[in-house]
Order: C-alpha cells, then sequence, then structure tokens
C-alpha cells in the first residue's frame, strides 16, 4: 500500500504564477519531508526538505508547507519559471528509519 | 556535476541474461541504495547498504542481488533477466553523518539505468 501519494500527475502555470503541488502521506510517524525534481534522462535531485518540528521551510522561490494533523505537504514555487518544468516526487520517512518512500511524482510544466 | 555514476544508461538484453548494473560514488557515502521505478509509479527500495560488507533487502522483492566490497562501488546484478525486470534502476547514496537540521542526509542518485529484457 502507498504510504506516499501524489494524486495529480500533472501541473500546467502560466509562467509568473504560483505552482502549488500537493502530497499525502498515511504514516502518522514520519518525521522527515522531501521533494526531489527529476528531469528527463536524469536522476531525481534534492530541492527542499522539512522536519515535522516544522511547518514551514522557505528556500527562494520554494517554500514547503506541512501539516502533521491532515498529514499533509505542499510545494509552493512562486513565481514559476519556464526552468521549473519537471517531474516533482515528494517523499516521507522518519529519521531513525532505513528509507524513504516516495510519491509517483507530479510533471509540473511552465507555460512561457 | 554528478558525484554517483551509473552504467549503463540504457541496456536492452534478451531474456536470461546475466546483467550487472554498476554504480559508483565519489563522496565516501557509507550509504547506497538501489531504487526501482516503472513508468508514473513510485520508486521502491530493491536494496540498500550501511557500508562494506552491509547488504539488505528492501520493501519491494527483488530478484536481483547486490555487493558491497567497497565504499564507493554498489553493483546490482540479474543472474538471468526476464521481461518482468523491465524498469528504470536508480542508484543513491547519503551520509548520515551530516545530520538531519539542513536538509542534509539526503539522497543524492545517479542519472538511472534503463533496462529493458526482451
Amino acid at each position: 500500500d502507498q504510504q506516499v501519494k501524489q494524486n495529480s500527475p500533472s501541473l500546467s502555470v502560466q509562467e509568473g504564477r504560483i505552482s502549488i503541488l500537493n502530497c499525502d502521506y498515511t504514516n502518522s510517524m514520519f518525521d522527515y519531508f522531501l521533494w526531489y525534481k527529476k528531469y528527463p534522462a536524469e536522476g531525481p535531485t534534492f530541492l527542499i526538505s522539512i522536519s515535522s518540528i516544522k511547518d514551514k521551510n522557505e528556500d527562494g522561490r520554494f517554500t514547503v508547507f506541512l501539516n502533521k494533523s491532515a498529514k499533509h505537504l505542499s510545494l509552493h514555487i512562486v513565481p514559476s519559471q519556464p526552468g521549473d518544468s519537471a517531474v516533482y516526487f515528494c517523499a516521507s520517512g522518519r529519521v531513525t528509519g532505513n528509507q524513504f518512500y516516495f510519491g509517483t511524482g507530479t510533471s509540473l510544466t511552465v507555460i512561457p | 556535476e554528478a558525484d554517483i555514476y551509473q552504467t549503463p544508461r540504457y541496456l536492452v538484453i534478451g531474456t536470461g541474461k546475466k546483467i550487472t548494473l554498476e554504480c559508483s560514488q565519489t563522496m565516501g557515502h557509507d550509504k547506497m541504495y538501489w531504487y526501482q521505478q516503472d513508468p508514473g509509479m513510485e520508486l521502491h527500495l530493491i536494496h540498500y547498504s550501511y557500508g562494506v560488507n552491509s547488504t539488505e533487502k528492501g520493501d519491494l522483492s527483488s530478484e536481483s542481488t547486490v555487493s558491497r566490497i567497497r565504499t564507493e562501488h554498489f553493483p546490482l546484478t540479474l543472474e538471468s533477466a526476464r521481461p518482468s525486470h523491465t524498469s528504470q534502476y536508480l542508484c543513491a547514496s547519503s551520509d548520515p553523518r551530516t545530520g538531519w537540521s539542513s536538509g542534509a542526509n539526503v539522497l543524492t542518485f545517479g542519472a538511472g539505468s534503463r533496462l529493458t529484457v526482451l
């Protein structure tokens, strides 16, 4: 059973607007959350993370929000740029665990 | 610039062949992983290693095997490939010593090996 779910396979946004990518997880024991970005023919690259002691983490144009009660996190990209077009994977796990669990990814297209 | 290298990037082979997917990292990371990803699906952990001579199976059952004789090298082997093994295989590494607070200990991925078994 999937422990991390990204229910939107794709998203299109106009350049300059906000992109919001969503992710849900099922395991309340998860205490660390990450977003990865993947371009075609490349491996995923780390984008931003958040621990369960925070509800927001910001890095430039990228902000991750965590709602522990809803077991939900989101990635906001403001303003969106064409170079942001990629597949975004959400991952969750425990600091003391062996692995991160990944979602199926959301393909973001930023239209110039 | 990639610090973790996978070869081959693409491989098409016939059923029953033995294949080895190579993975090397230059970062000195102790932990290494193999993930398998089918199109439109999540990444599934199939193997991981805490260090030299350490190998463990991940959540997703796999007929592949791995070895960790050197810190930098974590090859994956399929003794007899089948069409059901067709997938993308992603190698990754992490350094648990760097801690969590800064977002470190994140996984660094290679570019992947796309395997097609006919």
